[in-house]
């Protein structure tokens, strides 16, 4: 069974430019949330993905979004970087039977690492 | 809005000895409460988590948790560290569902020495 994989590893960027980072579920998980971890910080939620719709957003600008594809990867876009978005971007997936059903484990991937100069 | 204070931002324990992480929430109603360990360059992994039932409750790696509904805390404890267990420690808690939104705390970082 596969985990959860992100993509790149490691990105540099400078200020005003857009950013495309990538994630694939684990294996049979339908829903996808991304975080951001700013350095020093807990995980900050951005959003959530359930079955391709936005399912929760965080405090963030619109100038983060995000896609989640039939086969339930997602990217998360970030347009217009500032140097406060540099940080580790963070994918955790779970599967969800229903809509509103409780709790079901997220398995976090190893992380982006997005440095904004 | 719910949160999560973590007040201790670095503890140092010898190998051996026992370990405390303290965790205090803030939620309007019955929480779900999860401990995540962090090692450098590594992703999140779930240690335990609290959903009803019984309040201490068993994790992996011999770690446990007792959640405190009166002082709205959910301890995080070890009795004997190792030094496979140095890393950075996030009590998080859950929104309705379960399943929404996780707010983590700001993390405390465990040293262990010899």
């Amino acid at each position: 069974e596969t985990g959860v994989t992100q993509s790149p590893t490691h990105l540099i960027k400078t200020r005003g430019q857009q950013v495309t980072l990538r994630c694939s579920s684990q294996s049979g998980h339908n829903t996808v949330s991304w975080y951001q971890q700013a350095l020093g910080q807990g995980p900050q939620f951005i959003f959530q993905y359930y079955r391709e719709e936005e399912n929760g957003r965080g405090n963030f600008p619109p100038r983060f979004s995000g896609l989640q594809f039939p086969n339930y990867s997602s990217e998360l876009n970030v347009n217009a970087l500032e140097l406060d978005d540099s940080a580790l971007y963070l994918c955790a997936s779970s599967f969800r039977p229903t809509a509103f059903s409780s709790y079901n484990e997220q398995f976090f991937g190893p992380g982006t690492r997005l440095t904004v100069l | 809005a719910q949160s999560v204070t973590q007040p201790d931002i670095h503890i140092t324990v010898s190998e051996g000895a026992s370990l405390e992480l303290r965790c205090n929430y803030s939620y309007g109603a019955t929480p779900y409460l999860f401990w995540y360990v962090q090692s450098p360059g590594q992703g999140l992994q779930l240690l335990l988590k609290y959903f009803s039932g019984d309040t201490l409750v068993q994790g992996i790696k011999g770690f446990e948790a007792e959640f405190k509904r009166s002082q709205s805390s959910f301890n995080l404890r070890k009795p004997s560290v190792h030094w496979s267990d140095a890393a950075e420690y996030f009590c998080a808690v859950g929104g309705p569902f379960g399943n929404e939104k996780l707010t983590f705390g700001t993390g405390t970082r465990l040293t262990i020495i010899p």
